[in-house]
């Protein structure tokens, strides 16, 4: 249980252009869904918090007009990158939380390839 | 933000050996998780040890708490070729939200 289904696995867009991820839980609601972006080789880095039916809580040096990020319901948040640029190629991953061994825990979407050319 | 350092950076060792990542993390926390990613996938839940406890174990996987020193290991015993992928701690930053805050992960490679 506790699936978080993310799309697209991965995405090539022009510069310029804007891409949407989507991150589902299939099989519980989520709240709250976090969002990271990971360069290669690098470790997660988290980008912003969402909470179902607010405004996202975005992480210092992440520019919100750019990842809008939308929490509509209590199983589907979306991250839009708008304007995409060479430097928004990346990994983006989702994640949500779930109560695990008696205390939270963590699921993950399979995250999504970004390609900016 | 990151909550802190994991060592080595990478490792490489042979099939049958045992593989030890250490964690350290910088604020106070409930528990400590450690995570798996093979490469350009999402992350797997290996194994979560509470603030309250100094070891755990499930399979071939021991993990180890210290929270004097802010600090966690993993262990993996007689390794095999498909544990190739890297391994982050992660932890929840007891004043900052409930984001998952990661290390900055082992590479572990394990050759046959």
């Amino acid at each position: 249980g506790a699936v978080v289904s993310q799309h697209p696995s991965w995405v090539i867009c022009k510069s310029g252009t804007s891409v949407k991820i989507e991150c589902r839980s299939l099989d519980f609601q989520a709240t709250t869904m976090f969002w990271y972006r990971q360069f290669p080789k690098q470790s997660l880095m988290l980008m912003a918090t969402s909470n179902e039916g607010s405004k996202a809580t975005y992480e210092q040096g992440v520019e919100k007009d750019k990842f809008l990020i939308n929490h509509a319901s209590l199983t589907l948040s979306t991250l839009t990158v708008t304007s995409a640029h060479p430097e928004d190629s990346s990994f983006y991953i989702c994640s949500a939380r779930v109560i695990r061994e008696g205390s939270y825990g963590y699921t993950f979407g399979s995250g999504t390839r970004l390609t900016v050319v | 933000s990151q909550q802190g350092e994991e060592d080595p950076q990478a490792l490489s060792i042979q099939e049958g050996e045992n593989a030890t990542m250490n964690c350290s993390y910088k604020t106070s926390i409930n528990n400590l998780q450690w995570y798996r990613q093979n490469s350009g996938r999402g992350l797997v839940h290996l194994i979560l040890i509470r603030s309250n406890e100094r070891e755990k174990h499930s399979g071939r996987l021991r993990v180890t708490l210290d929270t004097s020193k802010k600090s966690s290991s993993l262990l993996i015993t007689a390794s095999r070729a498909a544990d190739t992928a890297s391994y982050f701690c992660a932890t929840v930053n007891n004043q900052a939200g409930t984001a998952l805050i990661f290390g900055k992960g082992t590479t572990l490679s394990v050759s046959s």
